[in-house]
């Protein structure tokens, strides 16, 4: 039982460049969500996912895209990276949106440099 | 909008002594949740608490909150050099989405 993980774990992208990160859980989450995090900012939500084939806007989405085609996979897209994008991301996953069992378990993150 | 303010941002404390993070949110919910951030490192979840009053204790952190004051506390009794992390609270906006807005973390360092 692996958790959440992600790949890459790094990368540095120049300023134009595109990629795909992606998330993979085994513990038959219905929810998936993609974070940034930056120095003094803690983390904020970009994009999340409430089942198969769903995706929907976090609070901060320009510049990047989603999709959940399997239930375990949650691949986060940048088409034209900038430094602005510059950040940890990190994915997380829950059982459930409410009650006792929503707690998010999150992955070991991708550090991403753009120049 | 709701906000998440955490405080102090840096807490520098010696072992053995106590002391408390404070977690104030701007809007109402019913859920709160705690994380610890080693440096390099994922989250990892410490507590969950889900309704008014509710008290949880883990070793020698324990988190409480009040919803009527919108506030959750992390209380550290007799700090140990273990327990140097960044500690995070979050709060749930989302309804049936489950989204959480952070707070900014607190970074604990805890010397001899």
């Amino acid at each position: 039982n692996a958790g959440v993980t992600q790949t890459p774990k790094f990368r540095v992208l120049k300023t134009g460049q595109s990629m795909t990160l992606l998330c993979a859980q085994d513990m038959n989450h219905e929810y998936m969500y993609w974070y940034r995090q930056d120095p003094g900012m803690g983390l904020r939500l970009i994009h999340y996912s409430v089942g198969e084939g769903t995706t929907a806007k976090g609070e901060v989405p320009d510049g990047y895209n989603v999709s959940r085609l399997k239930k375990q996979n949650f691949l986060l897209g940048l088409e034209s990276a900038a430094p602005s994008q510059t950040s940890v991301y990190f994915c997380a996953s829950s059982y459930a949106s409410s009650g006792s069992r929503d707690e998010q378990y999150f992955g070991p993150g991708t550090r991403l440099t753009v120049t | 909008e709701l906000k998440v303010e955490q405080n102090p941002l840096f807490l520098s404390m010696q072992e053995g002594k106590n002391y408390t993070i404070y977690c104030n949110y701007s809007t109402t919910s019913d859920r709160l949740y705690w994380y610890r951030q080693d440096p390099g490192k994922s989250l990892e979840s410490l507590f969950v608490l889900l309704s008014n009053g509710a008290v949880k204790q883990e070793g020698r952190l324990m988190a409480s909150l009040d919803t009527k004051a919108r506030l959750s506390t992390l209380h550290i009794t007799a700090a140990v050099h273990d327990l140097s992390a960044t500690y995070f609270c979050a709060v749930n906006y989302g309804g049936s989405q489950g989204n959480l807005i952070f707070g900014k973390g607190t970074k604990l360092s805890v010397k001899p």
